[in-house]
């Protein structure tokens, strides 16, 4: 079965560039989709087909996937954009998860 | 506005069967490319995929879990309702209803409130 990987976490300064990487086998080929879930809160899609953003989704995100890579990238990084993020593709018609990433904003 | 509100039991025995439905407005099931679905998460772990049905009736499973899940759609009263079979305290977990539209490979926007369900020993 495919298998996503991210890192369980990634700590970003105020105001830095935060990057979540979600790694799989030429996940080039595939759209990846992004999730962010805040404490006690259902997840909100971030990013769609590898590099769009939903309405309201501010522009300091965005997204980007090659290789073997999938990035997830959140420019000027707020206290709000603490969460957990999860990376989401399809494979053999079926829906895989990443594991998630905790993103702390120092 | 789309919506979606899961319920039923939150707490449930080992080898019952646990009956989930999600109610929604907002949009039809019989429209082309739409489709609900089902994912869940156990406290403090990641996010798992159940099901998803479509508005033609296809119907996709978690290849893990394909043998204990059912899921079925009540066009009629904007309802999707999703079965498990043989619960165990394993399965204790937050169960989320999701919107998708489109084909290939569709993303789930938005998501409901979740529903927490506890598998009692």
């Amino acid at each position: 079965s495919y298998e996503l990987t991210q890192p369980l976490s990634v700590s970003v300064a105020l105001g830095q560039t935060a990057r979540i990487t979600c790694g799989g086998n030429n996940i080039g080929t595939k759209n990846v989709h992004w999730y962010q879930q805040k404490p006690g809160q259902a997840p909100v899609l971030v990013i769609y087909r590898n590099n769009n953003r939903p309405s309201g989704i501010p522009e300091r995100f965005s997204g980007s996937n090659s290789g073997n890579t999938a990035t997830l990238t959140i420019s000027r990084a707020q206290a709000g954009d603490e969460a957990d993020y999860y990376c989401q593709v399809w494979d053999s018609s079926t829906v895989v998860f990443g594991g998630g990433t905790k993103l702390t904003v120092l | 506005q789309i919506t979606l509100k899961e319920s039923g039991p939150t707490l449930v025995k080992s080898t019952q069967t646990l009956t989930l439905t999600c109610t929604f407005s907002g949009f039809s099931l019989t429209t082309n490319e739409v489709g609900v679905g089902w994912i869940r998460q156990p406290p403090g772990k990641a996010l798992e995929w159940l099901a998803l049905i479509f508005w033609d009736d296809d119907k996709r499973y978690s290849p893990s879990l394909r043998s204990r899940l059912t899921i079925t759609k009540d066009t009629s009263k904007n309802q999707v309702v999703l079965t498990v079979t043989n619960m165990d305290p394993v399965d204790t977990a937050t169960y989320y209803c999701v919107y998708s539209r489109g084909l290939g490979s569709p993303s789930f926007d938005p998501w409901g409130q979740g529903t927490l369900v506890t598998v009692s020993s």
